[in-house]
C-alpha cells in the first residue's frame, strides 16, 4: 500500500473552511484515497473516498491533484464538533484476498476547530 | 440502534483472566475486523473474517483468538489477559470489497491490571 504523509496538527476557526492536505506520492493507478476521522476515543468514521476525480458528499469534498500524488480534504464550514484526528489512507481498488481489504491507519492530522 | 455494536463499552480485568469482547452488526456485511488502538498510535489489525467460515490473522494476533458465530457476530477473546493488552478495541465491518468504506463500532476500553 502507498504511504501517506499528513501534517501532525492544524487549527481552524469555526465557520471557516478546513483544508487538510495529504501526500501520497507513491500511489499507484489502482489505489483509492480514503479519508476517515476519529473523534476522541470514538470509532473511526468514514468521510469520503476517491480515485482520480474530485468528490463531494454531505460531509466534505475531496480534491485529488491531476498526478494523484496529493489530495486535500475540505470541510467547508468547520464546527467545534469537527475537532478530531483525520486519517488519509490509500488502499488498492478491488478485492485483496491476502489483506482482507484491511485499512492501514497512520498517525493522522489532529484538527482543532476553535471558536 | 448503532450499525455496529460492541459490548462491553468498558472493562477492567485481572492478569490471567479470560475475557471476551463481542461485536454485532446490522449492516448485512460479510466482512468483519478487530482492531486495537494504543495511545498515540494508529489502529492495528488483530483478526479479520471474510465470512462465517473464514478467519484470518492480522498483524498482531498473538494472545488473541476470534469466533465468527454468525454473519452478524464476531467476538474477540483474550485467553489469558496481560497488562500490555490494555487498549481501546474496535470492531469494524465492510462490504465485499470495502469500496464504500468501513463502519466502526464505538469501541471497548479494556484495562488489564
Amino acid at each position: 500500500d502507498a504511504k501517506t504523509t499528513q501534517p501532525t496538527s492544524m487549527d481552524c476557526a469555526e465557520g471557516r473552511a478546513a483544508n487538510l492536505p495529504c501526500n501520497h506520492s507513491t500511489i499507484s493507478g489502482n489505489e483509492y484515497v480514503y479519508w476517515y476521522r476519529q473523534i476522541h476515543s470514538q470509532g473511526p468514521q468514514y468521510i469520503i473516498h476517491g480515485l482520480k476525480n474530485n468528490e463531494t458528499n454531505e460531509m466534505a469534498s475531496l480534491i485529488i491533484t491531476e498526478d494523484r500524488k496529493s489530495s486535500t480534504l475540505i470541510l467547508p464550514h468547520a464546527t467545534l464538533r469537527d475537532t478530531a484526528v483525520y486519517y488519509c489512507i490509500v488502499r488498492p481498488r478491488g478485492l485483496i484476498m491476502e489483506y482482507g481489504n484491511k485499512l492501514v491507519f497512520g498517525a493522522g492530522t489532529i484538527l482543532r476547530v476553535k471558536s | 440502534d448503532a450499525d455496529v455494536t460492541q459490548t462491553p463499552r468498558n472493562r477492567i480485568t485481572k492478569t490471567g483472566k479470560r475475557i471476551m469482547l463481542e461485536c454485532s452488526q446490522t449492516k448485512g456485511h460479510d466482512r468483519m475486523y478487530w482492531y486495537r488502538q494504543d495511545p498515540g498510535l494508529g489502529l492495528r489489525l488483530i483478526y479479520y473474517s471474510f465470512d462465517v467460515k473464514d478467519i484470518n490473522k492480522g498483524e498482531i494476533s498473538d494472545g488473541y483468538s476470534v469466533s465468527r458465530q454468525a454473519q452478524a457476530k464476531f467476538s474477540l477473546s483474550l485467553e489469558s489477559a496481560i497488562p500490555n493488552q490494555t487498549a481501546l478495541y474496535f470492531c469494524a465491518t465492510s462490504d465485499f470489497q470495502g469500496i464504500s468504506g468501513y463502519t466502526f463500532g464505538s469501541g471497548t476500553r479494556l484495562t488489564v491490571v
